[in-house]
Formats: structure tokens, C-alpha cells, sequence
């Protein structure tokens, strides 16, 4: 079955560190992967996807994500955070053929001191 | 509005109660998918509709939850006999284009989910 395990529940940094959040998935097929962010009070919203070429992708907000096909990772970062990079980040994975769920990871906390 | 809405925001029932959700997609949008999100985890699957088509419904729980999309545009999402283990988020996402096979890199746009709550 297909799952996306993400390794940190909470992360809290202080501004100008730089952020990784790791993303590991499950699935023996092509696959889209996303991940999407929810800061206080807003909906869920996209800040990158990947589904073929150049592996590593650049999203809002200074954002990036490198695929990693044998090590089925798909991890974010961002060489220095902001005070409004506070939200909540969730990865997620879909097949490239067939079917139509997404799964998602359960998500990291990241709180950013100012 | 340019977003997906959704509503009641919030919903308290007794164990026992019929609750219906409702999502207005973004127009135009061809497809529709219901999450749900308890406490400290993702968005889970629950059902995928394509127009009034619903193609997937296989992360539905139990035969208590019936998802409808009679005219392809606005969704209702209808829990029979609310259990306490139904006690969540229930997300409503629309994306413009229809899922699956290499649609289904099509960003989706989520609402602002309905909290559900069973006593």
C-alpha cells in the first residue's frame, strides 16, 4: 500500500536558519509528489509539486524539494526561514497511472522564532 | 468567491445523528475529492468525483458515509448514524481538470473544512 511517512512532528528554528523537513514515500510506480503547506488560520495550499524532469524543484517563498528516486525521498528546504514560514507542511504522493487518491504524510509543525 | 467553501464550519452532533456537509468547488472545476483529517494527522482520502461521476469512493469508512455531486458542481458529503470515531476535519478539494493517469499532477485547491464533532 502506499504511504508517506514525514520524520519530524515538530520542528522550531529560530529566523535565518536553514530548514530541511524530510519525506519519505512508499510506492513501486512512477508517482507525483507535492507538498503542501497550511499556515494559522488559512487552507491547505500548494507550494511545489514534482512529476518528471529536473529533480529538484523550486516553489513560493524560496522554497525547493529534491526527488531522490532510490531513496524514495522527496525533502524540503529553504536555506533561511521566516518568522512566516510558521505553518504546518505536509507531503504527498499520487500515482502517475491510475487511480486517484493522493496520500498525504501526517505532517510537520514548523515554528520559526523571531 | 474565488475559493472552495465549505460549510457549516462547524458541527456538533449526538452519537446517533444524520450530518450532511456541503462544498462548493471552485466553477468550473471538473474535479472534487472529500478528505478527512483527525486530530494530528494528514488529509485522508475519502472519494473522487469527476463531474457528477463518482469514480472512487473506496477511502469511504463505512457504508454510514454517502458522498453525492448530483449536478457535477456543488458536493455533499452525508454521514448516517455519527459515531465518536467520526470526529474530525472533513476537507473538500477541487482541481480543474479530471484526476488520474497524467491529470493527476493538477494542483488541487482545498476549503476551509468542516469541523465535525461527535458527543
Amino acid at each position: 500500500a502506499q504511504s508517506v511517512s514525514q520524520h519530524n512532528h515538530h520542528v522550531i528554528l529560530s529566523e535565518a536558519a536553514s530548514l530541511e523537513l524530510g519525506c519519505n514515500y512508499s510506492y513501486g510506480g512512477t508517482v507525483n509528489l507535492f507538498w503542501y503547506v497550511q499556515y494559522p488560520g488559512q487552507h491547505l495550499q500548494l507550494l511545489l509539486k514534482y512529476f518528471s524532469g529536473d529533480p529538484l524543484v523550486k516553489g513560493i517563498k524560496g522554497f525547493e524539494a529534491e526527488f531522490i528516486k532510490s531513496k524514495f525521498s522527496f525533502n524540503l528546504r529553504k536555506p533561511s526561514v521566516q518568522w512566516s514560514d510558521t505553518a504546518e507542511y505536509f507531503c504527498a504522493v499520487n500515482a502517475q497511472t491510475g487511480g486517484f487518491k493522493t496520500i498525504f504524510g501526517a505532517g510537520t509543525r514548523l515554528f520559526v522564532k523571531a | 468567491g474565488a475559493g472552495v467553501s465549505q460549510s457549516p464550519r462547524y458541527k456538533v452532533a449526538k452519537r446517533g445523528q444524520d450530518v450532511a456537509l456541503r462544498c462548493d468547488p471552485i466553477s468550473g472545476h471538473v474535479s472534487l475529492f472529500w478528505y478527512q483529517q483527525a486530530l494530528g494527522q494528514g488529509p485522508e482520502f475519502l472519494t473522487y468525483f469527476q463531474n457528477e461521476a463518482q469514480l472512487d469512493k473506496s477511502g469511504l469508512p463505512s457504508d454510514r458515509f454517502f458522498a453525492e455531486r448530483p449536478e457535477g458542481s456543488v458536493s455533499t458529503l452525508k454521514i448516517q448514524r455519527t459515531q465518536q470515531e467520526d470526529s474530525a476535519v472533513y476537507l473538500c478539494a477541487s482541481s480543474l481538470l479530471g484526476a488520474g493517469g497524467p491529470l493527476s499532477t493538477d494542483t488541487q485547491y482545498f476549503g476551509p473544512g468542516t469541523r465535525l464533532t461527535v458527543l
